[in-house]
């Protein structure tokens, strides 16, 4: 059964840090995996989908790379700033269905001005 | 572009009362939908998803239900409301392999309703 992990689930540091979100996943036979970004009270923002057969993706300041054997995601963020404070959250997809997109609980990241 | 929509954005009934919170999808055809569950310091929780009209799959036992009554409309409804299903409802949308887009394609999400059960 794939599980899904992030840890922190909670995070701060000051402005300007450079900052690695790490994402797990037990079972390495996904077919993509997302990131996603969500303020308090809000829906999920897609920041990144990366596929099976790619190492990385990166949009802006954001890159996100995949290591498939080891099981690991990390997204890191550049130069940080207050408005990059939510709570990202990883997502794998293991199959074809709908019902084999399995999310992690997120961390929570605070940027201190 | 594509949006997606829901309402209401919050919601508070008391235990035993119905649930319809409703979900559209514009600027694509043929989305596939799902309706996700987010607890308070959770993960999301699939619910449910379609592929098309009148297509729905159920991923937990519960006393919610879904419908799609058009190509992009999703309605989760619920007879009678429990205490449990206080929590925020996600609904979202990714292209659909019958329109030509691969399976594994990104998910979109909407605003979300919070709902809160007393």
């Amino acid at each position: 059964k794939q599980e899904v992990t992030q840890i922190p689930a909670a995070l701060s540091v000051p402005e300007g840090e450079n900052l690695v979100l790490n994402c797990s996943f037990t079972d390495s036979a996904i077919y993509n995996l997302q990131w996603f970004r969500q303020d308090p009270g809000k829906g999920l923002t897609s920041l990144l989908l990366i596929q099976s057969s790619q190492r990385e993706q990166t949009s802006g300041r954001l890159n996100a790379s995949l290591d498939k054997s080891s099981g690991r995601s990390t997204l890191y963020i550049a130069a940080s700033q207050p408005g990059d404070s939510a709570t990202y959250l990883c997502a794998v997809r293991t199959g074809s269905s709908a019902s084999k997109i399995i999310f992690g609980s997120g961390t929570r990241l605070s940027i201190r001005p | 572009s594509q949006t997606i929509h829901q309402w209401p954005a919050t919601l508070v009934q008391p235990v035993g009362s119905p649930l319809s919170l409703e979900c559209t999808v514009e600027g694509t055809s043929n989305p596939n939908l799902y309706w996700y569950r987010q607890a308070a310091g959770r993960g999301l929780q699939l619910l449910f998803y379609s592929v098309g009209i009148g297509q729905i799959s159920s991923e937990v036992p519960q006393n919610l239900s879904a419908s799609r009554p058009q190509d992009r409309q999703f309605i989760l409804s619920s007879k009678k409301l429990l205490l449990s299903d206080s929590g925020f409802y996600l609904c979202a949308w990714s292209p659909s392999e019958l329109a030509g887009a691969p399976f594994n394609n990104e998910q979109f999400f909407g605003p979300g309703t919070r709902l809160t059960v007393l």
